[in-house]
């Protein structure tokens, strides 16, 4: 069974810095890899969607990586931001084999501060 | 883009009673629907696979007797929580899929449920 872990749970930053978010799987046979944000009590935004071919993904002050073989992902936030603060989770969508299903970590609480 | 919708976005319920959540998929038909549970502080846990027709598919420890899912139509699936009890309480959200393998699972933006 696909394990996601992320680390750290939760970090505090200053604004301006840039950080690191990181997330490891157990199994490597994916077929994609995404990043969401979620504000407290509410659903998901999707950041950035990395595909098992792809390497990495951009998307403004966001790029997110993905080595599949080592089972690890990483979402770099670059500048960050007050609006920046939220939940990030990290979602690993299995193989049709794995019926495709999603499985997501514990997430990052990211406080960003002004 | 696609759209997912969930309805109610909140409910409080008494213990004992049962309640419906919809998710539909406004813009596509989705032949596959998830359902996830999100306690505070915790991460999605997916619940359960429903494909468009066929029965659900449960994941386990997840009561499908008190977690009643419907796939009737390509655009709506129900979870009806059935004897709600106070640690029923939680954030329920709902994805979907156009198709087998397709690409992009899109979200509701969730159910808070309260059970007194």
């Amino acid at each position: 069974k696909q394990e996601v872990t992320q680390i750290p749970a939760a970090l505090s930053v200053p604004e301006g810095e840039n950080l690191v978010l990181n997330c490891s799987f157990t199994d490597s046979a994916i077929y994609n890899l995404q990043w969401f944000r979620q504000d407290p009590g509410k659903g998901l935004t999707s950041l950035l969607l990395i595909q098992s071919s792809q390497r990495e993904q951009t998307s403004g002050r966001l790029n997110a990586s993905l080595d599949k073989s080592s089972g690890r992902s990483t979402l770099y936030i670059a500048a960050s931001q007050p609006g920046d603060s939220a939940t990030y989770l990290c979602a690993v969508r299995g193989t049709v084999e794995n019926n495709n299903d999603m499985r997501f970590g514990a997430g990052t609480r990211l406080t960003v501060k002004p | 883009g696609a759209v997912v919708s969930q309805h109610p976005s909140w409910v409080i319920c008494k213990s004992g009673t049962s309640v419906k959540i919809e998710c539909r998929s406004l813009d596509f038909q989705a032949t596959t629907m998830f359902w996830y549970r999100q306690f505070p502080k915790q991460s999605l846990m997916l619940m359960a696979t429903s494909n468009e027709g066929s029965k659900a598919t449960y994941e386990q420890g997840v009561e499908k007797d008190k977690f009643l899912i419907n796939h009737a139509s390509l655009t709506l699936s129900t979870l009806t929580v059935t004897s709600a009890h106070p640690e029923d309480s939680s954030f329920y959200i709902c994805s979907a899929r156009a198709g087998a393998g397709a690409n992009v699972l899109t979200f509701g933006a969730g159910s808070r449920l309260t059970v007194l």
